[in-house]
C-alpha cells in the first residue's frame, strides 16, 4: 500500500546538524511533488519545504531558508531534509507528505527532533 | 503570507450532536482549502479536498463549504472516534500555511 516512512531523528544540540530521511512505496515516487511538514510538541502544524518531482523546484519556509535543504532520489524513491544551525525552535515532529494536486494526501508517521543543549 | 483563523479554538460534544468548525482566509484563496484530522499521537488524515470534494473511504458525516475567504467543515452526528484536532490548509500560494486547529473532545 502506499505509505511514507520517516527516519533520522534524535537529540542534537542548538548549532548542530541532522538529515532526515522519508522512503516511500506503493506508488511512483517521481510522478510526485514531495513536502516536509513539521509539529512543534502541543502546536499546530507549519509547513517547512517542498520538491518538486523531477527536483529542479524548490520553496522553503522564511523560517528555514537557508538552514535547511531538501532533496530527493527517485532512484532510491527517497526524500530527504538537511537541517543544518538547528536552534531549539527547530524541535518538532517532522512528517513527510506527497502532495498531490496542491494538496498532502498522503502522511508519514513523522520522526522527532529535540534540539537540546 | 495568507493566515488561515480557525474556530472555535476547542469544542466539547456529546456524541450524536452536529459540529461546525470554521476557517477564515486573510485573503481569497478561491476553494484551495483543505481539511485534515489529526487523532492523538497520529500523523494527519485528509478529510476534505478542495473546499467540499469528499475523500474516498472518509465517512459520509463529515462535509465541508465555502469559497473565497469563509468555509466549514461539518461533522454531523458526531462519533467518539471522531475525537482530534481539525486543520485547515490553503494551497492557493506560497507560503503554504495551516490554520491553528480546533480541537473536539467528546464530552
Amino acid at each position: 500500500q502506499v505509505q511514507l516512512v520517516e527516519s533520522g531523528g534524535g537529540l542534537v544540540k542548538p548549532g548542530g546538524s541532522l538529515r532526515l530521511s522519508c522512503a516511500a512505496s506503493g506508488f511512483t515516487f517521481s510522478d510526485y511533488y514531495m513536502t516536509w511538514i513539521r509539529q512543534a510538541p502541543g502546536k499546530g502544524l507549519e509547513w517547512v519545504s517542498y520538491m518538486s518531482s523531477s527536483g529542479t523546484t524548490i520553496y522553503y519556509a522564511d523560517s528555514v531558508k537557508g538552514r535547511f535543504i531538501i532533496s530527493r532520489d527517485n532512484a532510491k524513491n527517497s526524500l530527504y531534509l538537511q537541517l543544518n544551525s538547528l536552534r531549539v525552535e527547530d524541535t518538532a515532529v517532522y512528517y513527510c507528505a506527497r502532495r498531490n494536486g496542491g494538496l498532502m494526501d498522503v502522511w508519514g508517521k513523522g520522526t522527532t527532533v529535540t534540539v537540546s543543549s | 503570507e495568507i493566515v488561515l483563523t480557525q474556530s472555535p479554538d476547542f469544542q466539547s460534544v456529546t456524541p450524536k450532536e452536529k459540529v461546525t468548525i470554521t476557517c477564515r482566509a486573510s485573503q481569497s484563496i478561491g476553494s484551495s482549502l483543505h481539511w485534515y484530522q489529526q487523532k492523538p499521537d497520529q500523523s494527519p488524515k485528509l478529510l476534505i479536498k478542495y473546499a467540499s470534494q469528499s475523500i474516498s473511504r472518509v465517512p459520509s458525516r463529515f462535509s465541508g463549504s465555502g469559497s473565497g475567504t469563509d468555509f466549514t467543515l461539518t461533522i454531523n452526528s458526531l462519533e467518539a472516534e471522531d475525537a482530534a484536532a481539525y486543520y485547515c490548509h490553503q494551497s492557493s500560494s506560497l507560503p503554504l500555511t495551516f490554520g491553528g486547529g480546533t480541537k473536539v473532545e467528546i464530552k
